[in-house]
């Protein structure tokens, strides 16, 4: 099994623009989730899916969009990037709610 | 409002020697707790889950405790080797406004000096 894969690992974006961040498990699992790490903010939770078709909020969710069309992938779009996007984003998924949670590689992004 | 401590932030102890880490939560309604292990540039990697029903969890030279009354787990690294080095975090598995969350501290960075 790949695990969580996170693609890209590095991006530089312009203020405005618009990307997608990929995110995808092969290990069937129900719950997926977007984190960002910040320095002196730890882990803050973005969105989240408890099964394909279904999406919820995080805590800071302003900004950033989620879809779950299928079991294996959770992409998270950025509308309008914005410099306070810089950060490191993680995926992570779960076979349920509370289990072991498995994470990416992370991405990367800058915001000019 | 859940929040997750993690004291202290930095720590550095010469090999060999055995260890605890500290994680503090203020909301005791937890479901599980996780450990987790982040080396630099990397992601999470889990270490120990504890369901809130349990009182520790064991792998290899790792121990980890869970009281809930009083809002407190440890991580014990037995005989730490200089491969230990990385930053540590926990996290608590709580539902928060009617949604399942992780809130995680901010991590413990530990050195282990040869």
């Amino acid at each position: 099994n790949a695990g969580v894969t996170q693609t890209p690992k590095f991006q530089v974006l312009k203020t405005g623009q618009s990307m997608t961040l990929q995110c995808a498990q092969d290990m069937n699992h129900e719950y997926m989730s977007w984190y960002r790490q910040d320095p002196g903010m730890g882990l803050r939770l973005i969105h989240y899916s408890v099964g394909a078709g279904i999406t919820d909020q995080g805590e800071v969710p302003n900004g950033y969009n989620v879809s779950r069309s299928t079991t294996e992938d959770f992409p998270l779009r950025l509308l309008s990037a914005a410099p306070s996007q810089t950060s490191v984003y993680f995926c992570a998924s779960s076979y349920s709610k509370w289990s072991v949670q498995y994470f990416g590689p992370g991405t990367r992004l800058t915001v000019t | 409002k859940q929040e997750v401590t993690q004291i202290p932030a930095a720590l550095s102890v010469p090999e060999g020697e055995n260890l605890v880490l500290n994680c503090s939560f203020t909301d005791s309604a937890i479901y599980n707790l996780q450990w987790f292990r982040q080396d630099p540039g990397k992601g999470l990697t889990s270490l120990l889950l504890i369901q809130s029903s349990q009182r520790e969890q064991t792998s290899g030279r790792l121990n980890a405790s869970l009281d809930k009354s009083s809002g407190r787990s440890t991580l014990y690294i037995a005989a730490s080797q200089p491969g230990d080095s990385a930053t540590y975090l926990c996290a608590v598995g709580a539902l928060i406004q009617g949604a399942q969350k992780l809130v995680f501290g901010q991590g413990t960075r530990l050195t282990i000096n040869p």
